[in-house]
């Protein structure tokens, strides 16, 4: 069955960088983007932006520029996510999932989520 | 604060029926269009209910059903069940592609 799934936890010191994956498998990775959604503790869904994994075009939401990297691995079907000198509000499960390129009016499956915790 | 306002909480019996509301609230996301509901469980990944305003994943139980009226979108679960109780979130792509909006979500208790 279709299926994205992420890297695990990571405890990282404020500062520090970190990458999270996304294997996408059972269907065409290139044919679907790929999204991101931070979620904080005990709070709400954030979309971050997405990358049209045809182009390799990545498109951040406000909020999340500078700090934040979205890139393609097409060759494994795997999309990362980078995030730069972490700072304690970055402590968040973060989830890929994929939507149509372009047109966001679904996100279809959901990687299992990867938590980031940020701690001195 | 989200663009789009949800109530915090709801709650309903098995077998009944609630309604979740979805307002807009913020000209930010644009003509509301293509809304899509995703119901989440304590620790686990969000799960599409309903997209494009009324259509249902294949999949999805038919005590589902999403609407909109203007400003406003609803999510309408019937026959509550056990399982129904999770946090749902509503969710507006403007047509831009640039700018998705999340409600702040809801959470369902089934009595």
């Amino acid at each position: 069955q279709v299926q994205l799934v992420q890297s695990g936890s990571e405890l990282k010191k404020p500062g520090a960088s970190v990458k999270v994956s996304c294997k996408a498998s059972a269907y065409t990775f290139t044919n679907y983007a790929i999204n991101w959604v931070r979620q904080a503790p005990g709070q709400g869904l954030e979309w971050m932006g997405w990358i049209n994994t045809n182009t390799g075009t990545p498109t951040y939401a406000q909020g999340f520029t500078g700090r934040f990297v979205f890139s393609l691995d097409t060759s494994v079907s795997t999309a990362h996510l980078l995030i730069f000198s972490l700072e304690a509000e970055d402590t968040a499960v973060y989830y890929c999932a994929r939507g149509p390129q372009g047109r966001h009016n679904w996100f279809d499956p959901w990687g299992q989520g990867t938590l980031i915790t940020v701690s001195s | 604060q989200s663009a789009l306002t949800q109530p915090a909480s709801v709650s309903g019996s098995p077998g009944q029926s609630i309604t979740i509301s979805c307002t807009r609230t913020t000209s930010n996301v644009g003509n509301f269009n293509l809304v899509s509901w995703y119901q989440q469980h304590p620790g686990k990944a969000p799960k599409v209910m309903i997209y494009e305003d009324n259509k249902r994943p294949s999949g999805v139980s038919n005590r589902f059903s999403g609407s909109k009226s203007g400003n406003t979108a609803s999510l309408t679960i019937s026959g509550l069940q056990a399982e129904d109780e999770a946090d749902y979130y509503c969710c507006s792509y403007t047509g831009n592609g640039a700018y998705v909006a999340f409600g702040g979500g809801t959470k369902l208790t089934v009595l």
